[in-house]
């Protein structure tokens, strides 16, 4: 069972350049995640998107956008890649369950460093 | 103020030991707890969801206080393996969907 793949599992990038993570899960999760963690800042949402067609801002949002290209794919786009945003994205899924919020399901994670 | 918050630790504790970890959180509205595991360089993973009554899976105890809104981890008869980072996660009843997730609280078993 793949879960949640995330795609690529590490990058460097220079200041400036763009670049696009890619996240698919095959569990039929309506809503996705993007999370980004550092060190002694735990883990932040950046985006989220709770069905096929909506997407949300999270607490981090600046820097990013994020497309929910069908059920199973949720990428997130670094359009000006900064210092700052050298971190580990996490991606996630969960099954919206009405009036009940599950727990997440990961992906592996990408190791993104900017310099 | 963070919407969840942990005592980092790290804690050192030996094999056999008990342990305890709190957490507490901000927003009286919320709904869902939970607790997520964290090895080294890896993705969160659940431990276990927090119910109101308080719940048990094995060596893993978990209890709920809406009242002071705190959160709190017991794992009894502590092994190597459960080294790691543990998180505590709440829901934000403002998004709908969003979860906040504490900084972790940091344990190591020692022989």
């Amino acid at each position: 069972n793949a879960g949640v793949t995330q795609t690529p599992k590490f990058q460097v990038l220079k200041t400036g350049q763009s670049m696009t993570l890619q996240c698919a899960q095959d569990m039929n999760h309506n809503s996705m995640y993007w999370y980004r963690q550092d060190p002694g800042m735990g883990l932040r949402l950046i985006y989220y998107s709770a069905s096929e067609g909506t997407t949300d801002k999270g607490e981090v949002p600046n820097g990013y956008n994020v497309s929910r290209l069908n059920k199973r794919e949720f990428s997130l786009r670094l359009e000006s890649a900064a210092p700052s945003q050298t971190s580990v994205y996490f991606c996630a899924s969960s099954e919206f369950v009405f009036g009940d919020l599950p727990p997440l399901h990961f992906g592996n994670g990408t190791r993104l460093t900017v310099t | 103020r963070k919407e969840v918050e942990q005592d980092p630790g790290p804690f050192n504790v030996p094999e056999g030991a008990t342990v305890a970890f709190n957490c507490t959180y901000s927003n009286s509205a919320s709904q869902s707890f939970f607790w997520y595991r964290q090895d080294c360089r890896k993705e969160p993973k659940l431990l276990m969801s927090v119910y109101s009554s308080g719940n048990e899976d094995g060596r893993f105890t978990a209890q709920l206080n809406r009242a002071s809104q705190y959160i709190s981890l017991l794992i009894r008869d502590s092994k190597l393996s459960d080294s790691a980072t543990y998180l505590c996660v709440v829901n934000d009843p403002n998004s709908g969907y969003a979860l906040n997730f504490g900084k972790g609280t940091s344990l190591l078993v020692t022989p």
